[in-house]
């Protein structure tokens, strides 16, 4: 199996953009896909595929990736984007799935 | 509007089982591959197993192979999880999740999920 790497906290400035990243060697075969979780919500995917955005999801979120390493950036970071975010792609099989251990994010 | 809700969910003794459902609406079910992620109380999340449309492939994280069995039951819109000999270390948020292929191979994502089922293992 693979393993996905994410930094455990960042903060943001409200207003600010801010860049999460996520490092694991599957990411060089298969896209990563990003998802925020709330307290006590479900997870909601906000990015997938090379940078694609699920209907209703605002387009100050984006993603990029280069190697190994993905990206998800939040361009004017809003008070309601405080989250859990989580990267996860295809394993190096390309049956299964990983995540990443997830980055909380502050925006203070 | 594609719905996942999740069931079955509850407090079990180590050693025991539960089986967990997941009804699907809003989408062709059989069209899909689905999944199972769980979430350790304050942890993260953890892809447990996934199916194929006709169920013809199954996968599982090695933490749970040989216990933990995934099915579905296509003509009734369903996922299911039994789970066998679990351990305190099961307990966790049970989510159901649509394996969305993406617009090509390499991108695909867990598109829809449900609200989660609590599991607790302990005595």
């Amino acid at each position: 199996s693979s393993e996905l790497t994410q930094d455990p906290a960042v903060s943001v400035a409200l207003g600010q953009t801010v860049r999460i990243t996520c490092q694991g060697d599957s990411l060089r075969s298969y896209y990563a896909s990003w998802y925020q979780q709330k307290p006590g919500q479900a997870p909601v995917l906000v990015i997938y595929g090379k940078n694609n955005r699920p209907s209703g999801i605002p387009d100050r979120f984006s993603g990029s990736s280069s190697g190994n390493t993905a990206s998800l950036t939040i361009t004017g970071a809003q008070a309601e984007d405080e989250a859990d975010y989580y990267c996860n792609s295809r394993d190096s099989s390309g049956n299964q799935w990983v995540f990443g251990g997830g980055t909380k994010l502050t925006v203070l | 509007e594609v719905q996942l809700v999740e069931s079955g969910g509850g407090l079990v003794q180590p050693g025991g089982s539960l089986r967990l459902s997941c009804a699907a609406s809003g989408f062709t079910f059989s069209s899909y591959w689905m999944s199972w992620v769980r979430q350790a109380p304050g942890k993260g999340l953890e892809w447990v197993a996934n199916i194929k449309q006709d169920g013809s492939e199954k996968y599982y994280v090695d933490s749970v192979k040989g216990r933990f069995t995934i099915s579905r039951d296509n003509a009734k819109n369903s996922l299911y999880l039994q789970m066998n000999s679990l351990r305190a270390e099961d307990t966790a948020v049970y989510y159901c999740a649509r394996d969305y292929p993406g617009p090509i191979a390499v991108a695909g994502a867990l598109d829809y999920w449900g609200q989660g089922t609590l599991v607790t293992v302990s005595s």
